[in-house]
């Protein structure tokens, strides 16, 4: 199985400040397509969870721009330029490769 | 509008089977490159995948969970059948049924089924 990385587990932030998650794969998830599957979920609490970024760097229809993921085949990052309190909630990465599909330990942002 | 419902017993007992249904709306298993698949969260824990199954009805499973899991479908009805044997405290979750964008990303998440394991 691709084991997923991320860090930090636990990320306090300022309102307006930005924020930054690292997600590392055990092997590159470049297909050969050319595309990187790698996806950004986020929890909110109280909530099921829903995507945010896939194919490593494309935002889901209705995520805001301050939201953005890049990387090669096995570093990724996820930015919020300017994060608000309604990002609250448990950042995931998964690598959509292959099956099983597997995702990072997750990554919990709150509100400083 | 995609949508996804689970249902199944709240709480089932250790060593029991359980039975989770995913009656989903808005798309079809028929359509060429369409999947369906079942995502856990224990409490405290992070997301787990757990099986998947494809409009040609090939299937897939977590390699830990194999032996205990079955996923089927029944286009007809539009649902998709996940069943897991031999219950433990541990599988104490809520349990997700998601729909797969042709793409390869999941799209669309039902509002989950919170199963309990206890005696």
């Amino acid at each position: 199985d691709i084991v997923m990385t991320q860090s930090p587990l636990s990320l306090p932030v300022t309102p307006g400040e930005p924020a930054s998650i690292s997600c590392r794969s055990s092997q590159s998830l470049l297909h050969r397509s050319g595309y990187i599957y790698l996806d950004w979920y986020l929890q909110k609490p109280g909530q099921s969870p829903q995507l945010l970024i896939y194919l490593r760097s494309n935002r889901a229809s209705g995520v805001p721009d301050r939201f953005s993921g890049s990387g090669s085949g096995t570093d990724f990052t996820l930015e919020i330029s300017r994060v608000e309190a309604e990002d609250v909630g448990i950042y995931y990465c998964m690598q959509a490769l292959r099956v099983p599909y597997t995702f990072g330990q997750g990554t919990k942002l709150e509100i400083k | 509008q995609v949508t996804l419902r689970e249902s199944g017993p709240a709480l089932v007992k250790p060593t029991q089977t359980l039975t989770l249904t995913c009656t989903f709306s808005g798309f079809s298993l028929n359509t060429r490159d369409m999947r369906v698949t079942w995502i856990r969260r224990p409490p405290g824990k992070p997301l787990e995948w757990l099986a998947r199954i494809d409009w040609n009805d090939n299937k897939y499973y977590s390699t830990s969970l194999r032996t205990r899991l079955t996923i089927s479908k029944d286009t007809s009805i539009n649902q998709v059948v996940l069943t897991m044997t031999n219950m433990d405290p541990a599988d104490t979750a809520t349990y997700y049924c998601v729909r797969i964008h042709p793409v390869g990303y999941f799209d669309y998440w039902g509002q989950g089924s919170l199963v309990t394991v206890s005696s």
